[in-house]
């Protein structure tokens, strides 16, 4: 399996335009999740899907932000508008059910840098 | 607030040395444990998980867990420099939800 993958691998944007950011998790997984990592606040879980529904968007920053999956190979978290203090590494991972006790893969990132 | 606490570091050994690495955690109801090693610039990889009070080996890398004390910790066993990396705590708290430490950041000094 290809792993997780995440597109783009770098996002370069002025301040108040769209960002999305695309994940398709490994085959067969159930669960997708969403982080965001920066120095000063760590890995933190943005919002996570379960069969394609969220199941716990609690720590989505602002209504500027939301996150969508389509289907069950297919996810994107959007941006609008963004924001310099948006800038972050931001990770996508995925997970499955038969997976003991929740072991998470990760795609390589997308670096967001608003200007 | 659910917390994972982690001493920052850095953290240096010398080549061949024992690493020993530590995590508290806030929430009583956890299961779940992990420890996952990020490289400068490179994502998370799992390296060891761990759910029963005690100790776990596999190879050099060795957790250990106490619940009464809500402590989970790390040991490497003859630390390499391609040990190097930053150390991420992480608690399963209910469902899948997984908190994360902030990292220790490890180096092994040739």
């Amino acid at each position: 399996d290809a792993g997780v993958i995440q597109s783009p691998r770098h996002e370069v944007t002025e301040m108040g335009q769209e960002v999305t950011l695309r994940c398709k998790p490994i085959s067969g997984h159930d669960y997708l999740f969403w982080y965001r990592q920066t120095m000063m606040r760590g890995l933190e879980l943005l919002i996570y899907f379960n069969n394609n529904v969220p199941i716990d968007d609690s720590g989505m920053p602002e209504d500027r932000f939301s996150a969508k999956m389509p289907n069950a190979s297919f996810s994107t978290l959007k941006i609008q508008p963004s924001e310099p203090r948006d800038s972050a590494v931001y990770f996508c991972a995925s997970s499955s059910t038969d997976l003991a006790k929740n072991i998470q893969y990760f795609g390589a990132g997308t670096r967001l840098s608003v200007l | 607030q659910k917390e994972v606490e982690q001493n920052s570091g850095p953290l240096s050994v010398p080549e061949g040395a024992i690493a020993s690495l530590n995590c508290t955690y806030s929430d009583r109801g956890s299961q779940s444990f992990f420890w996952y090693r990020q490289y400068s610039g490179k994502s998370p990889e799992l390296i060891m998980f761990i759910y029963s009070n005690g100790d776990k080996e596999d190879g050099r890398f060795t957790a250990q867990l106490n619940k009464a004390s809500q402590y989970v910790s790390l040991l490497i066993r003859d630390s390499q420099p391609s040990d190097s990396a930053t150390y991420l705590c992480a608690a399963n708290t209910g469902g899948f939800k997984t908190i994360f430490g902030a990292g220790t950041r490890l180096f092994v000094k040739a």
